[in-house]
C-alpha cells in the first residue's frame, strides 16, 4: 500500500487569506481523520469521516474550518480568513474498516504571517 | 486533569539500555491504546497498539497495559541512537472506538551513544 499523502507539504499565507489542504488516504481505508499539532503538543482531533459522512467535528473547530470528503476517497480541509493562531502542522490519518489503528500522512505545515 | 498524561522529558538513556516510557489516562472506559514515534519535523508513525491487559511484544518494543491502574507503558530494549524521538501515547474515544484518538503531549527520548 502507498501511504497517506497530503498536499501541499508547506503553505505560507497572509492573515485573512483562505487555504485548502488535500489528503489522500491509504487505498480502501474508509475512515479519514484530520488533526492539528502545534509545537510541543500531541495532535489534536479536528474531524473525521467514514466514507463520505462526516461523523464528528471537534467543538474546538471554529466556523472558519470546513472539511469535505465528497466521494469517500480524498478529503479537503479549508480554513477561511486565516489567523496567526492557525499556524500549525495539519495531519491527516486513515484507518480501514474494522480496525482502530490510524496511519498518518506527512502533514501540511501552515504558517500564517 | 488531562485525559492522557505523559512526562514530557527529556528522558535520556545510554545506548543499549532499556528505555521506559509511561502514560496514564483518565477515562476508565478507554479500550484501545497506541504508541506513536515522531521524529523532529516529521509526522507520527504508529509503532505499537494494545487492546488487552498484559504485555505485547514486537521486536525490541514491548507495550504494557494495566486497565485497573489506567496505565500504559512502552519499553524499548537495546536502545539505539536512532530511537531518539518523541513518543506519543494515544487512547481511543470510549464511545466510538473507530473515532478520534486522544493524545498525550509526548515524551522526548534521547539515546546517547
Amino acid at each position: 500500500d502507498t501511504g497517506v499523502s497530503q498536499d501541499p507539504r508547506h503553505k505560507i499565507t497572509k492573515r485573512g487569506q483562505n487555504v485548502t489542504f488535500r489528503c489522500d488516504p491509504i487505498s480502501e481505508h474508509n475512515r479519514l481523520y484530520w488533526y492539528r499539532q502545534t509545537l510541543g503538543q500531541g495532535p489534536e482531533f479536528l474531524t473525521y469521516f467514514q466514507n463520505e459522512a462526516q461523523l464528528e467535528k471537534s467543538r474546538l473547530l471554529s466556523d472558519r474550518f470546513s472539511a469535505e470528503r465528497p466521494k469517500g476517497s480524498f478529503s479537503t480541509l479549508e480554513i477561511q480568513r486565516t489567523e496567526q493562531g492557525d499556524s500549525a502542522m495539519y495531519l491527516c490519518a486513515s484507518a480501514r474498516g474494522g480496525a482502530y489503528e490510524q496511519y498518518f500522512g506527512p502533514g501540511t505545515r501552515l504558517t500564517v504571517t | 486533569q488531562k485525559e492522557v498524561e505523559q512526562n514530557s522529558g527529556p528522558l535520556s538513556v545510554p545506548e543499549g539500555a532499556i528505555a521506559s516510557l509511561n502514560c496514564t489516562y483518565s477515562d476508565r472506559g478507554s479500550q484501545s491504546f497506541f504508541w506513536y514515534r515522531q521524529y523532529s519535523g516529521k509526522s507520527p508513525e504508529l509503532i505499537m497498539f494494545i487492546y488487552s491487559n498484559g504485555d505485547k511484544e514486537d521486536g525490541r518494543f514491548t507495550a504494557q497495559l494495566n486497565k485497573a491502574s489506567q496505565y500504559v507503558s512502552l519499553l524499548i530494549r537495546d536502545s539505539q541512537p536512532s530511537d531518539s524521538a518523541t513518543y506519543l501515547c494515544a487512547v481511543n474515544d470510549r464511545y466510538n472506538q473507530g473515532g478520534k484518538l486522544i493524545f498525550g503531549q509526548g515524551t522526548e527520548l534521547s539515546v546517547k551513544p
